[in-house]
């Protein structure tokens, strides 16, 4: 089974600054999917971004941008340019290609707070 | 285009008792999934509906049942609720044939179980 994991529970940035949240997964699967989602204190999930695997680029979103490293198995996310509405609980997500009915695998979460 | 909404937002009820959770997929969606999520933790999946059928569980018992109907609403249904069912229950909508599927929330029900 596949696993998400996120070891930053917490993390704060200044306003303007840049941050860095981690997200390492495992996996025996070549071929899968990885996500990013924004969880405000308003609870609905939000995409910030999302890369296939069979693709070496990196994914790039505006401010958000991913460091995709397949080899590590390693996925995480920088925001650039920090704004208060950054805030928010930030969901790692992984999907198997291969097994479209199994879904989502999330990671635990880091909790994202921007100081002004 | 209209986004995920679900019904209640909120919910209380007691231990032993049944309770049925209500979502409306993205207009033009017709697969749903539900998930649960526990406070301060990420989501789990329970399942997800394609077609009016199931297509895919985790790990949840099987009084934890779904519905999805022809114009792709589905409902949660927990039977025999239990204290660890205190849960936010979020639905989220994808297109079968989007080879990512990437999936849309909705804001979710907030669960309590006494």
């Amino acid at each position: 089974a596949q696993t998400v994991t996120q070891s930053q529970p917490e993390m704060s940035v200044q306003e303007a600054e840049t941050v860095t949240l981690s997200c390492t997964y495992d996996t025996s699967e070549s071929d899968y999917y990885l996500f990013w989602y924004k969880q405000p204190p308003s609870r609905q999930m939000i995409l910030v971004i999302r890369q296939e695997a069979y693709k070496q680029q990196n994914a790039t979103e505006n401010r958000f941008s991913v460091n995709f490293q397949k080899a590590a198995k390693s996925f995480s996310l920088k925001i650039s340019d920090s704004q208060l509405g950054d805030a928010a609980m930030y969901f790692c997500a992984y999907r198997s290609a291969y097994n479209y009915g199994q879904n989502f695998v999330f990671g635990p979460g880091t909790r994202l707070s921007v100081l002004p | 285009e209209t986004g995920v909404t679900q019904s209640p937002t909120h919910l209380i009820k007691t231990r032993g008792q049944q309770v049925t959770l209500r979502c409306s997929s993205q207009s033009g969606h017709n697969t749903v999934s539900w998930y649960q999520q526990a406070l301060g933790q990420g989501p789990q999946f329970i399942f997800q509906y394609y077609r009016e059928e199931e297509n895919g569980r985790g790990n949840f018992p099987p009084r934890f049942s779904g519905l999805q109907f022809p114009n792709y609403s589905s409902e949660l249904n927990v039977n025999a609720l239990e204290l660890d069912d205190s849960a936010l229950y979020l639905c989220a909508s994808s297109l079968a044939w989007d080879s990512v599927g990437t999936q849309y929330f909705g804001p979710g029900t907030r669960l309590t179980v006494l």
